[in-house]
């Protein structure tokens, strides 16, 4: 069983579309992410849910938007893709709460987005 | 403010050969230092961690980190390499949040 699955694999899509890729864990984490890892392949950190919450919200452009309709879903919806959101996305998970520093991430695949 | 510097993107070696992936962070903060391995087609996994003691970290297949203080390095070593040690290796540094490095490819040849 895949402990952390996301959805789709691949996404391309023209710009100004809107689109989702949906996350799972059947960890029992408390703790839900999402990182994007631009073309230099730098990992930064977009969003973090804790049971449910808001934790952490980065600079990110509110045309994204996360939904965690429970603690072991973490949803992410774009508006109005631009050609600059191209990347691959990263869900993970963690049993800590977000800013323990041990933290260990169990993360997903990736999904790797495409605008056109 | 914390960033982390991998200063390799690619590192080709042989198989049995020794290798060394370097890593160094700049923190205002203590920080807690982690490296993680992505095979291809799969997402990051925890390698190795740092939080206390002992400076010199072990993976269970054969990679180990030392954390240099002096330094701010936390360089990934192995002694032998083997094919199935490809992939995209990356450090992170945890202070008061965790800042993942851009990744350096261990490109293992026969």
């Amino acid at each position: 069983d895949t402990a952390v699955s996301q959805t789709p694999k691949y996404l391309v899509t023209q710009m100004g579309n809107d689109k989702s890729i949906k996350c799972e864990q059947n960890l029992g984490h408390d703790t839900m992410y999402w990182y994007k890892q631009d073309s230099k392949k730098f990992l930064k950190i977009m969003f973090s849910y804790n049971n449910k919450e808001l934790i952490i919200n980065e600079t990110v452009p509110n045309r994204f938007s996360p939904k965690s309709p429970d603690k072991a879903h973490l949803n992410l919806h774009i508006n109005s893709l631009e050609l600059g959101d191209s990347a691959v996305y990263f869900c993970a998970s963690s049993q800590e709460a977000s800013g323990i520093p041990n933290e260990k991430l169990f993360f997903g695949s990736g999904t790797q987005l495409s605008v056109l | 403010a914390q960033s982390v510097t991998q200063l390799d993107s690619q590192v080709p070696v042989f198989e049995e050969a020794p290798v060394e992936l370097r890593c160094n962070y700049s923190s205002s903060v203590s920080v807690y230092l982690f490296w993680y391995v992505q095979y291809p087609n799969q997402g990051l996994q925890l390698l190795l961690k740092y939080l206390s003691g002992s400076t010199l970290v072990e993976s269970i297949n054969g990679f180990e980190a030392e954390f240099n203080k002096s330094q701010t390095s936390f360089h990934l070593r192995k002694p032998s390499v083997h094919i199935s040690d490809t992939a995209e290796y990356f450090c992170a540094v945890n202070g008061n949040k965790l800042v993942f490095g851009a990744g350096t490819i261990l490109r293992v040849k026969s």
